[in-house]
């Protein structure tokens, strides 16, 4: 496998289900984030980590928790989702978090996995 | 507020015909930008990328201009093929990575 890689592709839970979407990278990036993509509407950061630490969490709701158990592996684990949770969650991974090479291009440009497709019922 | 905008959501070329996709953001503070490209069913790709310190980044037949003056950068494909018909997405690199909504590309062979 290369790349970045993301399981299920597709996902149908109803609201009281717990589910976990898996995101893997190999590339030896160090970090990681989850993005959400809604119909018509811009990509929505969720989480970064950051050598396995958590550095940003834009407001997501409690019931959306990620887990970085190491750097090559992000978990965004589901529990009591809503309808309007319904969408396209992507992974992504970066060589470093707002990182500055020192030929001064910067090396956080981000790799996408595939998605998961999430219809919440 | 929306700091990435691209406001056209769709555009048609004729094939061989040059691309224009355009993107404008409102925070002078973004020091990097990227476009991605997406096919349906696959996460975005990156695709070309340009700091903010130079106005022009060309790569085969995309090339990425930025005004920063005008807070506007616009991707440039030429010749256009029927299998860059995608959507693209533009983004900006600030504290966060803030992305616009796309546009969707069609080149009519």
């Amino acid at each position: 496998e290369t790349g970045v890689t993301q399981t299920p592709r597709h996902l149908v839970m109803g609201m009281t289900n717990k589910k976990s979407l898996k995101c893997e990278q190999h590339l030896g990036h160090n970090a990681m984030y989850w993005y959400k993509q809604s119909a018509k509407k811009p990509l929505e950061l969720m989480f970064v980590y950051s050598l396995e630490e958590r550095v940003e969490n834009n407001s997501v709701p409690s019931r959306f928790s990620p887990e970085c158990p190491n750097s090559s592996h992000l978990f965004l684990h589901l529990h009591t989702l809503q309808p309007e949770d319904s969408a396209l969650y992507l992974c992504a991974s970066s060589q470093v978090w707002g990182g500055l090479s020192l030929a001064g291009d910067p090396t956080d440009t981000q790799y996408f996995g595939p998605g998961t497709r999430l219809t919440v019922l | 507020d929306q700091q990435v905008k691209q406001n056209s959501p769709s555009l048609s070329v004729q094939e061989g015909r040059i691309s224009i996709l355009n993107c404008d953001y409102t925070n002078s503070m973004f020091d990097y930008f990227l476009w991605y490209k997406k096919y349906p069913a696959e996460g975005p790709t990156f695709l070309i990328s340009i700091s903010s310190i130079k106005d022009k980044n060309e790569d085969g037949r995309f090339t990425v201009f930025l005004n920063k003056s005008a807070k506007h950068l616009s991707l440039h494909i030429v010749p256009s093929q029927p299998g860059d018909s995608a959507v693209y997405f533009c983004a900006a690199s600030g504290n966060q990575f803030y992305f616009g909504t796309g546009t969707s590309l069609t080149v009519i062979p």
